[in-house]
């Protein structure tokens, strides 16, 4: 298909383990986000892609949150030494910008990350 | 800043009934866009529609319908004759414009769960 990807769809671990979230964009959209929504609440802003470059990082919650992106495509999000607050739905969008774009994201499916 | 206003946590309908979601946001750009996206209970948010702040044309698509006023600051979305699939977490989201390429931050409402009743 054409749309994102993410994976894994579910993740459970145990505290204090590191996990690593993998999106796949659409093909040719330069922007990519990652998003965090926790049971019954809404969409918490983490980090937004520009190409390779995170313009803004501002949404992570703590140093043990980081991501990178390679080759303007896939990123992947790592949370080190997760903690039970951690656990939610982690959402990855993509847009493509440009000078005409009207910049709506479109949405993967979400890793379910449970933090034993 | 961004802010984007959903005051309705949850509605109940029963089918057939029409419903208002109602979204009020801030911005002091002059240029921005206003979305709407679905999530059902399968979990994957679904882009509904997409609003340019110099047009205030009201849309309609089918059964749905927005009402974007800039006067004030609102971009409400209608379901006329509401079914069972409509239930959904409904999320209304605002995004500056940059046209010189720079970041266009979106901010999304913290979304409005209707729930319509058989």
């Amino acid at each position: 298909g054409a749309g994102v990807s993410q994976s894994p769809s579910n993740k459970v671990t145990e505290k204090g383990k590191d996990v690593e979230l993998r999106c796949d964009p659409i093909s040719g959209h330069t922007a990519l986000y990652w998003y965090r929504q926790s049971l019954g609440q809404g969409l918490e802003f983490l980090i937004y892609f520009q190409g390779n470059s995170a313009p803004d990082k501002s949404g992570l919650p703590s140093d043990r949150f980081s991501a990178e992106r390679t080759g303007g495509s896939v990123s992947t999000l790592t949370i080190q030494r997760t903690q039970q607050e951690d656990s939610a739905v982690y959402l990855c969008a993509s847009s493509f910008q440009g000078a005409r774009s009207y910049n709506e994201q479109f949405f993967g499916p979400g890793t379910r990350l449970t933090v034993l | 800043a961004q802010k984007v206003t959903q005051a309705q946590t949850e509605i109940s309908v029963v089918e057939k009934e029409d419903v208002t979601l109602d979204c009020v946001y801030e911005t002091r750009d002059t240029t921005y866009y206003l979305f709407w996206y679905k999530q059902p209970p399968s979990g994957e948010l679904v882009f509904l529609i997409r609003r340019n702040s110099f047009d205030e044309q009201n849309e309609i698509s089918g059964r749905y319908s927005w009402n974007f006023q800039k006067s004030t600051s609102s971009f409400n979305f209608t379901i006329t004759a509401s079914q069972v699939v409509d239930s959904a977490v409904y999320f209304c989201a605002l995004s500056a414009s940059f046209y010189s390429g720079g970041y266009q931050k979106v901010t999304f409402g913290i979304g409005t769960k209707l729930q319509v009743i058989p």
